[in-house]
């Protein structure tokens, strides 16, 4: 299994312009995140998915979208970028909602406003 | 709102210490709380998880416990080594989602 796996790994977006992060799993998890982390923090919950055709906002959302139209793919999508966009964002996957499901990251995409 | 503090931020210790790194968390009603380690640069590796109704989980020289009803956990590490320099990360799991510490960046030198 690859896990959870992430594209692209570094891109550098000027003001305004519009881009999708991708995020596939391979383990058949219902549920898929997106974070976000900022230098020196934790991390900061933008949209999750409970399975495909559904869809949730987190803690961060504005600015963001995303849709869930498989089971494998939670594509996330930034229009209008804006430099507070600049960041580490992370997917992640879990198998289930309760107690012995762990939650599997990515290694992440670098974003840089500019 | 779920709010998790690690303590303490950073911390250096030589080679060979044993450690403990912190976590509070101010809602109870938890699944589970895990434990991560971040590299510089790199994504979240799970360390342990502990379930709401376990105490603790032991991972080789890892040890953490959960004490749910007063909302802390701890993460013990035996005998550190260089390799053991990351940034150590515990997150709280409600309804689906994980809350975040801001992390405990752990340095351990020659």
């Amino acid at each position: 299994n690859a896990g959870v796996t992430q594209t692209p790994k570094f891109r550098i977006l000027k003001i305004g312009q519009s881009m999708t992060l991708q995020c596939t799993q391979d383990m058949n998890h219902n549920y898929m995140y997106w974070y976000r982390q900022d230098p020196g923090m934790g991390l900061k919950l933008i949209y999750y998915s409970v399975g495909a055709g559904i869809t949730d906002k987190g803690e961060v959302p504005n600015g963001y979208n995303v849709s869930r139209s498989t089971t494998e793919d939670f594509p996330l999508r930034l229009e209008l970028a804006a430099p507070s966009q600049t960041s580490v964002y992370f997917c992640a996957s879990t198998r289930g909602q309760g107690g012995p499901n762990e939650q599997f990251f990515g290694p992440g995409t670098r974003l840089t406003v500019l | 709102k779920q709010e998790v503090t690690q303590i303490p931020a950073a911390l250096s210790v030589p080679e060979g210490e044993n450690l403990v790194l912190n976590c509070s968390f101010t809602d109870s009603a938890i699944y589970n709380l895990q434990w991560f380690r971040q590299d510089p640069g790199k994504g979240l590796t799970s360390l342990l998880l502990i379930q709401s109704s376990q105490r603790e989980q032991t991972s080789g020289r890892l040890n953490a416990s959960l004490d749910k009803s007063s909302g802390r956990s701890t993460l013990y590490i035996a005998a550190s080594q260089p390799g053991d320099s990351a940034t150590y990360l515990c997150a709280v799991r409600q309804l689906g989602k994980l809350t975040f510490g801001q992390g405990t960046i752990l340095t351990v030198h020659p």
